[in-house]
């Protein structure tokens, strides 16, 4: 599974969007790229996932460019409540029993 | 709305006692997972379970078993808890033919 690689963290404030980059330079042809969100003391919720181009939801969008080697999870107009850790996967398209969750990104949120 | 429960929040344990933490999942998915999350580590997979009565090593599997009698309930069992096992531990499921994972909302684990 290709390693992933995002910011420690990262800082905002309310009302702004927010864009947080991942690079999977080893993404392989079947591998879909996911993001989960983990607020404090709770399990990881599944965000969005995302092939190529560009992908949207009622809670963020997601950006892919051609070569796939980078993706880039876009959170409109953050609250205080978007303060959580999220985290970037490559995920092996099909039957796949092994999620491999990196340190992710905290994204903190301010007034 | 898929709910995956896991029995205690919080559990607090003495070194060598037997340690049994359950997850339930009421959406019939057939996969089930066991992960541990530690600071600095971020979550390594322990044991999963495709069907009833199987079950599959993950990466860190030494020291602990699973139990899968029913589809709906996975066990991790600590046969004898060690203070290097304190740990925020997480249940997961996924159905058959989808990628997503669902959590529980994890237990956190001290062992004394």
């Amino acid at each position: 599974l290709a390693k992933t690689t995002q910011p420690i963290s990262m800082d905002s404030y309310e009302g702004q969007e927010v864009n947080i980059t991942c690079s999977h330079n080893n993404i392989a042809t079947n591998d879909y790229i996911t993001w989960y969100q983990q607020f404090p003391s709770q399990g990881p919720r599944f965000i969005i996932q995302g092939y190529k181009t560009k992908v949207t939801n009622e809670v963020a969008s997601l950006f892919i460019p051609a070569d796939r080697k980078s993706s880039t999870l876009s959170l409109p107009r953050v609250s205080l409540s978007d303060t959580a850790v999220y985290y970037c996967l490559v995920v092996k398209g099909g039957a796949t029993n092994k999620l491999i969750f990196g340190t992710g990104t905290l994204l903190a949120v301010q007034p | 709305d898929v709910k995956v429960t896991q029995s205690s929040r919080y559990l607090v344990k003495r070194t060598g006692e037997k340690v049994f933490l359950e997850c339930v999942q009421d959406m019939d998915h057939e996969n089930m997972f066991w992960y541990r999350q530690d600071p600095g580590l971020g979550l390594r997979l322990i044991y999963f379970s495709y069907d009833v009565k199987m079950k599959e090593k993950g990466d860190i599997p030494e020291g602990y078993s699973v139990s899968r009698e029913k589809k709906e309930r996975f066990s991790l069992i600590l046969e004898s808890a060690s203070t290097n096992q304190t740990s925020m531990y997480l249940c997961a499921s996924r159905p058959q033919g989808e990628e997503t994972q669902y959590f529980g909302p994890g237990t956190r684990l001290l062992v004394l």
